[in-house]
């Protein structure tokens, strides 16, 4: 347990469904981020709130919508995906401008049918 | 962000001391380096931080030279567990807007 918990951990949908990730931490940081990191490829940064705030949005298409009602959760709702979109969605959390060090969650194996 | 340049893979036997260096000649006056590692289908998990000089844990040691143009990671004695992909990140800590940027990373497979 990394102090950041993402679930589900697996997710099947189809491209007209509608789903939430969800992510949770509970580390007392002030800022977290989404990651998509698709097969052979480097994370990519999608979201970061700080604060709760959104600060960061990474030119993500509108089906990814971030949520972050309070600073020890962060959502993702996602609806009208593409089979492209399937990926491991990863959560992050830090103390913003304290240090490096991001927690990150296990995940959520996202397959788009 | 000053980018960074890693081997794309290394091999390396049960036993041996293995050494990822990553490349940043851009790397800015109040940049430090951190290093994670990550497991197929798990985050990345954070594991030296260093501005200079040597950093040393209980996972690895982390070289910097005296110019900061480059990095050394080094895992001693590896084993089977830590084939992992590992990241080499730059950025200025306390100001960097909260951006985790990585790049390819070095896939380390480690053989019996």
């Amino acid at each position: 347990e990394t102090g950041v918990t993402q679930t589900p951990r697996h997710l099947v949908m189809g491209m007209t469904n509608k789903k939430s990730l969800k992510c949770e931490q509970h580390l007392g940081h002030n800022a977290m981020y989404w990651y998509k990191q698709s097969a052979k490829k480097p994370l990519e940064l999608m979201f970061v709130y700080s604060l709760e705030e959104r600060v960061e949005n990474n030119s993500v298409p509108s089906r990814f919508s971030p949520e972050c009602p309070n600073s020890s959760h962060l959502f993702l709702h996602l609806h009208t995906l593409q089979p492209e979109d399937s990926a491991l969605y990863l959560c992050a959390s830090s103390q913003e401008r304290d240090n490096y060090g991001y927690t990150f969650g296990s995940g959520t194996r996202l397959t788009v049918v | 962000l000053a980018k960074t340049t890693q081997p794309i893979s290394m091999d390396s036997y049960e036993g041996q001391e293995v050494n990822i260096t990553c490349s940043h000649n851009n790397i800015a006056t109040n940049d430090y380096i951190t290093w994670y590692q990550q497991f197929p289908s798990q985050g990345p998990r954070f594991i030296i931080q260093g501005y200079k000089t040597k950093v040393t844990n209980e996972v690895a040691s982390l070289f910097i030279p005296a110019d900061r143009k480059s990095s050394t990671l080094s895992l001693p004695r590896v084993s089977l567990s830590d084939t992992a992909v590992y990241y080499c990140l730059v950025g200025d800590i306390y100001n960097q807007g909260g951006k985790l940027i990585f790049g390819q990373g070095t896939e380390l497979s480690v053989k019996p």
